[in-house]
């Protein structure tokens, strides 16, 4: 069966970085795109980008251009999601989501990852 | 890119039908039959309603049904049910090669 498993919750200051892994099994990793989509508390869902877990290829929202890498390792059939120069407004949950490349929907979410930013 | 526009609330009673609207532009929900409706309960990851529209993946009641006119998509449940209650999302594709979530729209099953 499918399964995405995210890293645990993460504490973070200002000004550092968070990197949140993505565990995929159940299906073959490279087939497929992981897209990172974050949820602040109380808030609405906001995409942060994709990556082909085929070829590597990553597309990020303009908002998030400058902060965000997201990369996969295929022998591990895992994706990151890194954000730098976090502010107290990066507080969220992080979800990964499957994507079928060639699809426009998520079919399997990750269980979300929880980031704390605070002084 | 800006947020999809959709009702922040929604309500009916058990049995009844509600419509959920996210209306975007021509360079998202207009210029694709790429749009996904979520539904999140507290506390939970997400989960595929609609994709492309209004095709509903296998195990999705029948009793919800997607529509586009122009660059507004519906989200229509129909005999409302107490565990219809919860946030729902639409999400498009972009012009930019991105993608889009709504603003989200809590549904109240009254």
């Amino acid at each position: 069966q499918v399964q995405l498993v995210q890293s645990g919750a993460e504490e973070k200051k200002p000004g550092a970085s968070v990197k949140v892994s993505c565990k995929a099994s159940g299906y073959t990793f490279t087939s497929y795109a992981m897209h990172w989509v974050r949820q602040a508390p109380g808030q609405r869902l906001e995409w942060m980008g994709w990556i082909n877990a085929g070829n590597g290829n990553t597309k990020y929202s303009e908002k998030f251009q400058d902060r965000v890498t997201i990369i996969r390792d295929t022998s591990a059939s895992t994706a990151y999601m890194e954000l730098s120069s976090l502010t107290t407004e990066d507080t969220a949950v992080y979800y990964c989501a499957r994507n079928w490349v060639g699809s426009s929907w998520y079919d399997y979410w990750g269980q979300g990852t929880l980031v704390t930013v605070s002084s | 890119q800006s947020a999809l526009t959709q009702p922040a609330s929604v309500s009916g009673s058990r049995g009844q039908s509600i419509t959920i609207s996210c209306t975007g532009t021509s360079s998202d929900v207009g210029g694709y039959n790429y749009v996904s409706w979520y539904q999140q309960h507290p506390g939970k990851a997400p989960k595929l309603m609609i994709y492309e529209v209004s095709n509903r993946p296998s195990g999705v009641s029948n009793r919800f049904s997607g529509s586009k006119s122009g660059n507004t998509a519906s989200l229509t449940i129909s005999g409302l049910q107490a565990e219809d209650e919860a946030d729902y999302y639409c999400n498009s594709y972009t012009s930019s090669s991105t993608y889009v979530f709504g603003t989200g729209t809590q549904v109240t099953v009254l």
